[in-house]
């Protein structure tokens, strides 16, 4: 079954400190990849996608085949970083449906 | 462009009442998804619908609930006979005519609360 894991309910780091929020995936074809954030009091984001390959905020993620992971990486966190994030998957080729992991709240310390 | 439009933003109903959850797509967008957000969990996917056509209900359950998006108005989400267990926050998304690529643009959510 087509799953997405994020295993951390909660990282906590204090400013300045590297980041990875952790994300695995379980599907068999070639998915899409993303990264949402949700910031307090604030609707969820696309923060971003594996085929872009871009940085945003700082924040990088490498699509691993070998490992189905997706993890989100930021060498030097601030505070304003501090929000909920959520790995998701979409299948390739069919209706745009988007599978989400559990969550990672992250939590950064001055 | 004032993004994803849901409403209410709260609900709260008896048990065996009638929900019904309103979205509104950005101006231009003629797909929609809904998803549903049970405490502690993420989001999972109940329905995408394009206009007056369902295209993959597969997340949706069986019974009690229905979704419709019209020519003309915003996409309902509707709850009958609601349950405690329907408690949730409920989000909607859009994107624009061509689904592959494009970006889902989220909502603020229903938080559906059922006494």
């Amino acid at each position: 079954a087509q799953r997405v894991t994020q295993p951390e309910k909660l990282l906590s780091v204090f400013k300045g400190a590297p980041v990875e929020l952790k994300c695995n995936y379980s599907y068999s074809g070639s998915p899409e990849l993303f990264w949402y954030v949700q910031y307090s009091r604030q609707r969820l984001q696309l923060l971003l996608r594996h085929i872009s390959r871009e940085s945003i905020k700082g924040f990088t993620a490498d699509l691993n085949k070998g490992e189905t992971s997706f993890h989100l990486k930021k060498p030097f966190a601030q505070e304003e970083d501090s929000a909920m994030y959520y790995c998701a998957l979409r299948f390739s080729g069919n209706t745009g449906k988007l599978i989400f992991g559990q969550g990672t709240t992250l939590q950064v310390k001055p | 462009n004032a993004g994803v439009m849901q409403n209410p933003r709260h609900l709260v109903r008896r048990r065996g009442q009638e929900a019904r959850l309103r979205c509104s797509p950005m101006k231009g967008h003629s797909h929609v998804y809904w998803y549903r957000q049970l405490p502690e969990e993420g989001l999972k996917f109940m329905v995408y619908l394009q206009k007056e056509n369902i295209i993959d209900e597969s997340g949706m359950p069986k019974e009690r609930f229905s979704a419709e998006f019209p020519k003309e108005g915003p996409s309902i989400l509707r709850i009958q006979q609601v349950v405690r267990g329907d408690s949730a926050a409920y989000f909607c998304a859009s994107s624009p005519i061509k689904t592959q690529g494009h970006e889902q643009f989220f909502g603020p959510g229903t938080r559906l609360t059922v006494l």
